[in-house]
């Protein structure tokens, strides 16, 4: 079975970081971009970042660009998302996703972020 | 950056009702664009894909259509399950930016 679990929120303070950790199994990992969609109380989706299969492509949103850093380990099967500096506009759940050449066909559940002081 | 602006916000339609959302690129994205449903609680899930291809084992009754600029995601006989919120998404180009989103009620 195709699965992706997200781990790593938490409540953090206006500043600090958190790195979150998004886990594949049940599909060849490292033949699949992958991306980070984040979603904040009572809103719509945000695409947040996105990495290549190979590792040698990244692009991130406006709102995160120089704060967020997307990174994967295909020996773990695993794609990481550093936030630095987080604002409490970051407050939000964040998903991870495999992309098919034509969407995002598989999400996990998300992990909550909560920035406040 | 291209802007994808959907409408309505909502909705209200009655069972068995064709519904009907509209999601415009403001610049031509061809046919990159897909639509995903959103029940409360629960992550996206991918419905149609390159504007106009259902994703398996999506019911008939979705169906999308539409090139460049303007897309279209229909529901041809709304059911009760379909109550959800309703995202088009761009991926031709980073950024990958959705939709501000659709609320579907009954």
């Amino acid at each position: 079975e195709v699965q992706l679990l997200e781990s790593g929120g938490g409540l953090v303070q206006p500043g600090g970081s958190l790195r979150l950790s998004c886990v594949v199994s049940g599909f060849t990992f490292s033949t699949y971009v992958m991306t980070w969609v984040r979603q904040a109380p009572g809103k719509g989706l945000e695409w947040v970042s996105v990495i290549s299969a190979r590792d040698d492509s990244k692009y991130y949103a406006d709102s995160v660009k120089g704060r967020f850093t997307i990174s994967r380990d295909n020996s773990k099967n695993t794609v990481f998302l550093q936030m630095n500096s987080l604002r409490v506009e970051d407050t939000a759940v964040y998903y991870c996703a495999r992309y098919n050449h034509y969407g995002l066909d598989v999400w996990g559940l998300g992990t909550t972020v909560t920035v406040s002081s | 950056d291209i802007q994808m602006t959907q409408s309505p916000s909502s909705l209200s339609a009655s069972v068995g009702d064709r519904v009907t959302i509209t999601c415009r690129a403001s610049l031509g994205i061809s046919n990159y664009l897909a639509w995903y449903q959103q029940k409360p609680g629960k992550p996206p899930k991918l419905l149609i894909y390159a504007a106009s291809i259902l994703q398996s084992g999506v019911p008939s009754r979705f169906s999308g259509s539409g090139s460049g600029t303007d897309f279209t995601l229909t529901i041809s006989s709304l059911q009760p399950e379909d109550v959800a919120s309703y995202y088009c998404q761009k991926y031709n180009t980073a950024p990958w930016t959705f939709g501000q989103g659709t609320k579907v009620e009954i």
